[in-house]
């Protein structure tokens, strides 16, 4: 138990579905984050939020829409997906952003399979 | 730009045998560096870091990793494999800016009983 919690851990949309995945953190942090962790590449920074405020985003493609109602809670809304989408989505927190060396807790990710 | 290489996307070790999993960084300023390891349907677990300081760092499960400026290597070792180890290992670097680690693609670690 890592303190972040993922739902759902498993997830099967089609290409005109609407979803979105959950994410909750118990640590009392002010920083969360959604990566994608797909086969064979390195896991990869879709959003940053911090103080529920988006402090980046790494160019994701608009079908992935975050949103974060305060510090505890953050979600990814999906619409729209690709196959190519499907992937290991993992969320993520820590005590602040922007300060180097601040460790980042994981939480065990929801696979999104988009057929 | 900040970046991390891991040499060998497997390793396979013998049971109570050493474990070496190699890290190579690239970074213009001192950098924070990570390990963290996936088990089989798990989310990313920090095993240890290193900020400041000693640059022999310890982590949980007996793992430990040197940060070596000269060879820009923070290789991860243990002196004796269990089979309990088998899982992903993932070296990661901190990226200037808002707090992105930048991660190295994984080694496989699959320990021969």
């Amino acid at each position: 138990e890592t303190g972040v919690t993922q739902t759902p851990r498993h997830l099967v949309m089609g290409m005109t579905n609407k979803k979105s995945l959950k994410c909750e953190q118990h640590l009392g942090h002010n920083a969360m984050y959604w990566y994608k962790q797909s086969a064979k590449k390195p896991l990869e920074l879709m959003f940053v939020y911090s103080l529920e405020e988006r402090v980046e985003n790494n160019s994701v493609p608009s079908r992935f829409s975050p949103e974060c109602p305060n510090s505890s809670h953050l979600f990814l809304h999906l619409h729209t997906l690709q196959p190519e989408d499907s992937a290991l989505y993992l969320c993520a927190s820590s005590q602040e952003s922007g300060i180097r060396g601040n460790t980042i807790y994981f939480g065990e990710g929801s696979w999104l399979t988009v057929v | 730009a900040q970046s991390v290489t891991q040499l060998g996307s497997h390793v396979s070790v013998s049971e109570g045998a050493l474990v070496l999993l190699r890290c190579n960084y690239s970074s213009s300023v001192p950098p924070y560096l990570f390990w963290y390891v996936q088990y089989p349907n798990q989310g990313l677990q920090l095993l240890l870091k290193y900020t400041t300081g000693a640059t022999l760092v310890k982590g949980i499960n007996g793992f430990e990793a040197e940060f070596k400026k000269s060879e820009t290597s923070f290789h991860l070792t243990k002196p004796s494999a269990h089979m309990s180890d088998a899982a992903e290992y993932f070296c990661a670097v901190i990226q200037t800016g808002a707090n992105n680690l930048f991660f190295g693609t994984g080694t496989r670690l699959t320990v021969i009983p």
